[in-house]
């Protein structure tokens, strides 16, 4: 079935990149994406990216896709504040459903 | 559009007691979605509908959920009776399956379920 991993924790200075990583397992994947989840809120869809992509860039936002070695990364430049949250990477594998990781929760330091 | 609309949006209730959760996909998407979030199991996909029609359901944990969607504006999700292990934030997304948009889900901004 499929599986999608992320690194639970991630911490860096204001300024500073963030790159958050997320490995899938489904190869079939059609569609990979971020989303952001702020404290006592839902989900909110960051970007996504077409598995024939490589790479797709959305401001600060950067998606990187490494479709042979099943790995997705977010890279956030100029981390702020306010990016503190949890990401989720998600699959979209079949004809409806997502699959989605554990989330990352960022923690941005002043 | 108001995006996906979920109601209530916080709910307390006691063990035993019947908890019904309501969802508004937005207008012109024709697939709903339920999930479940929890810290032990993260985001949990119960149920997924297609034009009003339940696709499947094999993520609903037990016979004491059941949900329906009678129309394609609304749709519930029933938890009878409830037990404290139901504590957690419950979901509901929406997409449409055809045209513009239809490789996104929209979420709404969840039900914080609380069973003493």
């Amino acid at each position: 079935g499929e599986d999608v991993e992320q690194s639970l924790f991630l911490s860096v200075r204001e300024g500073d990149s963030s790159v958050i990583n997320c490995t899938y397992t489904d190869s079939s994947s059609t569609y990979l994406y971020w989303y952001k989840q702020e404290p006592g809120a839902g989900l909110q869809l960051l970007t996504y990216i077409f598995s024939n992509m490589d790479m797709k860039q959305d401001q600060r936002l950067t998606v990187l896709l490494n479709k042979k070695d099943k790995h997705l990364s977010l890279r956030i430049a100029d981390t702020q504040t306010g990016d503190s949250a949890i990401y989720f990477c998600a699959e979209k594998a079949g004809a409806n459903n997502l699959f989605f990781g554990t989330g990352t929760r960022l923690t941005v330091i002043p | 559009d108001a995006g996906v609309i979920q109601s209530p949006r916080h709910e307390v209730t006691e063990m035993g007691q019947e908890v019904t959760l309501r969802c508004k996909p937005i207008s012109g998407h024709n697939s709903l979605f339920w999930y479940r979030q929890t810290m032990m199991r993260g985001l949990e996909l119960l149920i997924y509908f297609n034009n009003n029609v339940p696709i499947d359901d094999s993520g609903m944990p037990e016979d004491r959920f059941s949900a329906k969607m009678p129309n394609a504006s609304f749709s519930t999700l029933k938890i009878q009776p409830s037990e404290p292990r139901d504590s957690a934030v419950y979901f509901c997304a929406s997409r449409r399956t055809q045209g513009p948009g239809q490789e996104t889900q929209y979420f709404g901004p969840g039900t914080r379920l609380l069973v003493l």
